[in-house]
Protein backbone atom coordinates (compact mmCIF):
# COMPACT_ATOMS: atom_id res chain seq x y z
CA UNK A 1 0.00 0.00 0.00
CA UNK A 2 1.15 3.38 -1.10
CA UNK A 3 2.19 5.57 1.74
CA UNK A 4 1.15 9.46 1.53
CA UNK A 5 3.20 11.03 -1.01
CA UNK A 6 4.42 14.77 -0.57
CA UNK A 7 6.07 16.79 -3.31
CA UNK A 8 8.39 18.14 -3.76
CA UNK A 9 10.79 17.42 -1.02
CA UNK A 10 12.83 20.29 -0.92
CA UNK A 11 11.91 24.33 -1.96
CA UNK A 12 13.98 27.41 -2.18
CA UNK A 13 12.13 30.43 -2.43
CA UNK A 14 12.55 34.50 -1.87
CA UNK A 15 11.06 36.32 0.35
CA UNK A 16 7.49 38.12 -1.15
CA UNK A 17 7.45 34.51 -3.43
CA UNK A 18 4.28 32.53 -3.27
CA UNK A 19 4.44 28.51 -2.72
CA UNK A 20 2.16 25.54 -3.44
CA UNK A 21 2.81 22.05 -1.68
CA UNK A 22 1.12 19.00 -2.64
CA UNK A 23 0.01 15.84 -0.72
CA UNK A 24 -1.15 12.72 -2.04
CA UNK A 25 -3.04 10.74 0.82
CA UNK A 26 -3.11 6.95 1.29
CA UNK A 27 -6.21 5.16 -0.90
CA UNK A 28 -9.12 5.70 0.95
CA UNK A 29 -8.24 7.68 3.32
CA UNK A 30 -10.58 11.21 3.03
CA UNK A 31 -8.76 13.43 5.64
CA UNK A 32 -5.68 15.20 5.30
CA UNK A 33 -4.07 17.11 7.92
CA UNK A 34 -1.08 19.87 7.15
CA UNK A 35 1.48 20.52 9.62
CA UNK A 36 4.49 22.96 10.11
CA UNK A 37 7.41 21.67 12.15
CA UNK A 38 10.15 23.93 13.69
CA UNK A 39 12.84 22.73 15.97
CA UNK A 40 11.11 25.52 18.08
CA UNK A 41 7.65 24.99 18.20
CA UNK A 42 7.45 21.45 17.21
CA UNK A 43 4.32 20.19 15.33
CA UNK A 44 2.09 22.93 14.91
CA UNK A 45 -1.22 22.16 13.17
CA UNK A 46 -2.36 24.09 10.29
CA UNK A 47 -5.80 23.03 9.19
CA UNK A 48 -8.03 19.77 8.44
CA UNK A 49 -9.49 18.40 5.52
CA UNK A 50 -12.64 15.73 4.72
CA UNK A 51 -14.30 15.60 1.70
CA UNK A 52 -12.76 18.57 0.43
CA UNK A 53 -14.14 20.92 3.02
CA UNK A 54 -11.93 22.54 5.54
CA UNK A 55 -13.17 21.24 8.79
CA UNK A 56 -10.57 22.66 11.24
CA UNK A 57 -8.03 25.45 11.01
CA UNK A 58 -5.09 26.41 13.14
CA UNK A 59 -3.80 29.36 14.13
CA UNK A 60 -2.29 31.12 10.96
CA UNK A 61 -2.44 34.15 9.41
CA UNK A 62 -4.50 34.35 6.13
CA UNK A 63 -1.07 33.81 3.51
CA UNK A 64 -1.46 30.42 4.98
CA UNK A 65 -4.37 28.25 2.36
CA UNK A 66 -4.98 24.83 1.29
CA UNK A 67 -7.57 22.92 -0.41
CA UNK A 68 -8.61 19.22 -1.11
CA UNK A 69 -9.30 17.49 -4.46
CA UNK A 70 -12.56 14.79 -5.17
CA UNK A 71 -9.41 12.31 -5.44
CA UNK A 72 -8.61 13.54 -1.39
CA UNK A 73 -5.27 15.22 -2.94
CA UNK A 74 -4.48 18.37 -1.35
CA UNK A 75 -2.44 20.95 -1.79
CA UNK A 76 -1.82 24.20 0.79
CA UNK A 77 -0.32 27.08 -0.53
CA UNK A 78 1.88 30.40 1.44
CA UNK A 79 1.73 33.43 -0.44
CA UNK A 80 4.26 36.63 0.56
CA UNK A 81 6.97 34.21 2.18
CA UNK A 82 8.23 35.71 5.05
CA UNK A 83 11.54 34.78 6.61
CA UNK A 84 10.05 33.02 9.43
CA UNK A 85 8.32 30.76 7.05
CA UNK A 86 10.75 28.21 6.76
CA UNK A 87 10.07 24.58 8.50
CA UNK A 88 9.28 21.81 7.44
CA UNK A 89 5.92 21.00 6.14
CA UNK A 90 4.17 18.08 7.07
CA UNK A 91 1.14 16.25 5.50
CA UNK A 92 -0.91 13.22 7.01
CA UNK A 93 -3.34 11.19 6.38
CA UNK A 94 -6.17 9.14 8.24
CA UNK A 95 -9.76 7.49 8.16
CA UNK A 96 -11.54 10.75 9.10
CA UNK A 97 -12.20 10.71 13.15
CA UNK A 98 -10.32 13.17 15.20
CA UNK A 99 -8.59 9.69 17.35
CA UNK A 100 -7.60 7.74 14.32
CA UNK A 101 -3.86 7.43 13.58
CA UNK A 102 -2.27 9.80 11.48
CA UNK A 103 -0.17 8.53 8.43
CA UNK A 104 2.56 11.01 7.78
CA UNK A 105 4.14 11.99 4.66
CA UNK A 106 8.36 12.61 4.43
CA UNK A 107 7.53 16.30 4.59
CA UNK A 108 8.51 19.28 2.11
CA UNK A 109 11.41 21.37 3.16
CA UNK A 110 11.15 25.35 2.62
CA UNK A 111 13.87 27.49 2.57
CA UNK A 112 13.15 30.93 2.64
CA UNK A 113 16.36 33.16 1.64
CA UNK B 1 -6.09 23.81 23.21
CA UNK B 2 -5.27 20.72 25.33
CA UNK B 3 -1.66 21.06 26.30
CA UNK B 4 0.96 18.15 26.26
CA UNK B 5 4.02 18.32 28.22
CA UNK B 6 7.39 16.05 27.09
CA UNK B 7 10.32 15.67 29.04
CA UNK B 8 13.23 15.62 29.02
CA UNK B 9 13.42 17.93 25.83
CA UNK B 10 16.93 16.45 24.76
CA UNK B 11 18.14 12.90 26.27
CA UNK B 12 22.00 11.39 25.05
CA UNK B 13 22.65 7.95 26.34
CA UNK B 14 24.89 5.01 25.41
CA UNK B 15 23.95 1.80 23.50
CA UNK B 16 22.69 -0.78 26.34
CA UNK B 17 21.09 1.58 28.93
CA UNK B 18 17.72 2.46 29.34
CA UNK B 19 15.44 5.39 29.55
CA UNK B 20 12.28 6.40 29.95
CA UNK B 21 10.39 9.70 28.70
CA UNK B 22 7.45 11.93 29.91
CA UNK B 23 3.93 12.98 28.05
CA UNK B 24 1.98 15.12 30.50
CA UNK B 25 -1.16 17.34 30.58
CA UNK B 26 -3.72 18.57 33.22
CA UNK B 27 -6.24 17.57 30.54
CA UNK B 28 -8.37 13.84 30.25
CA UNK B 29 -7.75 11.94 27.32
CA UNK B 30 -9.50 9.36 25.55
CA UNK B 31 -6.55 8.23 23.71
CA UNK B 32 -2.93 8.86 23.50
CA UNK B 33 -0.28 8.19 20.48
CA UNK B 34 3.52 7.89 20.34
CA UNK B 35 5.33 8.54 17.29
CA UNK B 36 8.86 8.09 16.07
CA UNK B 37 10.18 11.12 13.92
CA UNK B 38 13.72 10.23 12.07
CA UNK B 39 15.55 12.45 10.50
CA UNK B 40 14.89 13.43 7.09
CA UNK B 41 11.22 11.54 7.49
CA UNK B 42 8.09 11.94 8.75
CA UNK B 43 6.31 10.84 12.15
CA UNK B 44 5.65 7.01 12.23
CA UNK B 45 2.79 5.13 14.75
CA UNK B 46 4.14 3.31 17.14
CA UNK B 47 1.53 2.82 19.62
CA UNK B 48 -2.08 3.91 20.32
CA UNK B 49 -2.96 3.60 24.48
CA UNK B 50 -7.00 3.91 25.38
CA UNK B 51 -7.56 2.16 28.62
CA UNK B 52 -6.17 4.34 32.16
CA UNK B 53 -3.10 2.29 33.07
CA UNK B 54 -2.95 0.41 30.16
CA UNK B 55 0.63 -0.84 29.39
CA UNK B 56 1.55 -1.80 25.63
CA UNK B 57 4.81 -3.42 24.84
CA UNK B 58 6.68 -3.21 21.33
CA UNK B 59 9.73 -4.93 21.42
CA UNK B 60 12.05 -3.27 23.58
CA UNK B 61 9.89 -0.56 24.16
CA UNK B 62 7.26 -0.14 26.93
CA UNK B 63 4.26 2.05 26.86
CA UNK B 64 2.05 2.89 29.40
CA UNK B 65 -1.30 5.16 30.06
CA UNK B 66 -1.87 6.85 33.20
CA UNK B 67 -4.70 5.30 35.15
CA UNK B 68 -6.11 9.14 35.12
CA UNK B 69 -5.73 8.99 31.38
CA UNK B 70 -3.68 12.81 31.66
CA UNK B 71 -0.12 11.29 31.08
CA UNK B 72 1.75 8.42 29.72
CA UNK B 73 5.42 7.72 29.26
CA UNK B 74 7.40 5.79 27.17
CA UNK B 75 10.50 2.81 28.21
CA UNK B 76 13.02 1.83 26.39
CA UNK B 77 15.19 -0.77 27.34
CA UNK B 78 19.27 -1.72 26.34
CA UNK B 79 18.64 1.36 23.74
CA UNK B 80 20.05 0.69 20.60
CA UNK B 81 21.30 3.74 17.56
CA UNK B 82 18.13 2.24 15.69
CA UNK B 83 16.20 4.04 18.57
CA UNK B 84 17.41 7.50 18.18
CA UNK B 85 15.01 10.27 16.64
CA UNK B 86 12.05 12.77 17.91
CA UNK B 87 9.47 10.75 20.26
CA UNK B 88 6.22 12.71 19.67
CA UNK B 89 3.00 12.36 22.20
CA UNK B 90 -0.25 13.39 20.52
CA UNK B 91 -4.26 13.54 21.83
CA UNK B 92 -7.38 13.73 19.85
CA UNK B 93 -8.48 17.55 20.78
CA UNK B 94 -11.82 17.45 23.07
CA UNK B 95 -13.72 19.06 20.02
CA UNK B 96 -12.72 19.01 16.18
CA UNK B 97 -10.45 16.67 14.11
CA UNK B 98 -6.91 17.58 14.97
CA UNK B 99 -4.35 15.80 16.87
CA UNK B 100 -2.64 17.96 19.14
CA UNK B 101 1.17 17.43 19.66
CA UNK B 102 4.18 17.41 22.06
CA UNK B 103 6.89 19.34 21.39
CA UNK B 104 8.95 16.14 21.62
CA UNK B 105 11.90 14.20 23.11
CA UNK B 106 15.29 14.02 21.30
CA UNK B 107 16.98 10.91 21.59
CA UNK B 108 20.26 10.33 20.69
CA UNK B 109 21.67 7.03 21.30
CA UNK B 110 25.51 6.29 20.53
CA UNK B 111 27.44 3.47 20.14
Amino acid sequence: KAGVTQTPRYLIKTRGQQVTLSCSPISGHRSVSWYQQTPGQGLQFLFEYFSETQRNKGNFPGRFSGRQFSNSRSEMNVSTLELGDSALYLCASSLGAGNQPQHFGDGTRLSIL
Amino acid sequence: TQLLEQSPQFLSIQEGENLTVYCNSSSVFSSLQWYRQEPGEGPVLLVTVVTGGEVKKLKRLTFQFGDARKDSSLHITAAQPGDTGLYLCAAPPSSGYALNFGKGTSLLVTP
